[in-house]
């Protein structure tokens, strides 16, 4: 299985300034028809996951344009350029190149 | 709108089983694959399952493979996760959620709580 690495764990930040999450994988996620399956996912608290960030860098229908993802092959990073409030909550890097789809351990994010 | 809606979730023994159902609306059911994903209370996520979307294909964990039964009735729009020889560290949040495009998963549920306990 691929093995999906985040950091930091945990991100305080103040509201209007932007926080930054980075991915790594065990290995390229790259897939056999030249894509990059690297998604972001969002988790309120209380909520299901909700879709953010696919093929590293498409924002999914409804994701305010402040959230936007790059990278390339096993490094990636997630950014939000002006944390609002309502952002506050875990933040998972997930590959979808190969079964089983593995998840980061989870960002959480918070306002100082 | 798409939405799911999972059901079943109970207090279970070890060894027992269970059927957890997932309800799909707002979409062609029968035109995309379906996965299911769990999460222990208070951590991360972990894939179950996934199921094309005529049935003929389907994936399981090494964690759940040989226990777990995924299955889909597209005449229902509904999908199905037959759980067996239920173990305490199956204890988790059940969420089921469709497939966008290859194994990327875009709707999720709202989840089924499944507490394997004595």
């Amino acid at each position: 299985d691929i093995m999906m690495t985040q950091t930091p764990l945990s991100s305080p930040v103040t509201l209007g300034q932007p926080a930054s999450i980075s991915c790594k994988s065990s290995q390229s996620l790259v897939h056999s028809d030249g894509n990059t399956y690297l998604t972001w996912l969002q988790q309120r608290p209380g909520q299901p996951p909700r879709l953010l960030i696919y093929k590293i860098s498409d924002r999914f229908s409804g994701v305010p344009d402040r959230f936007s993802g790059s990278g390339a092959g096993t490094d990636f990073t997630l950014r939000i350029s002006r944390v609002e409030a309502e952002d506050v909550g875990v933040y998972y890097c997930m590959q979808a190149t190969q079964f089983p789809i593995t998840f980061g351990q989870g960002t959480r994010l918070e306002i100082k | 709108q798409v939405h799911l809606v999972e059901s079943g979730g109970a207090v279970v023994q070890p060894g027992g089983s269970l059927r957890l159902s997932c309800a799909a609306s707002g979409f062609t059911f029968s035109d995309y694959g379906m996965h299911w994903v769990r999460q222990v209370p208070g951590k991360g996520l972990e894939c179950v399952s996934f199921i094309r979307f005529n049935g003929n294909g389907i994936y399981y964990a090494d964690a759940v493979k040989g226990r777990f039964i995924t299955s889909r009735d597209n005449s229902k729009n509904t999908l199905y996760l037959q759980m067996n020889s239920l173990r305490p560290e199956d204890t988790a949040m059940y969420y089921c959620a469709k497939q966008q495009y290859l194994l990327i998963p875009d709707y999720w549920g709202q989840g089924t709580l499944v507490t394997v306990s004595s």
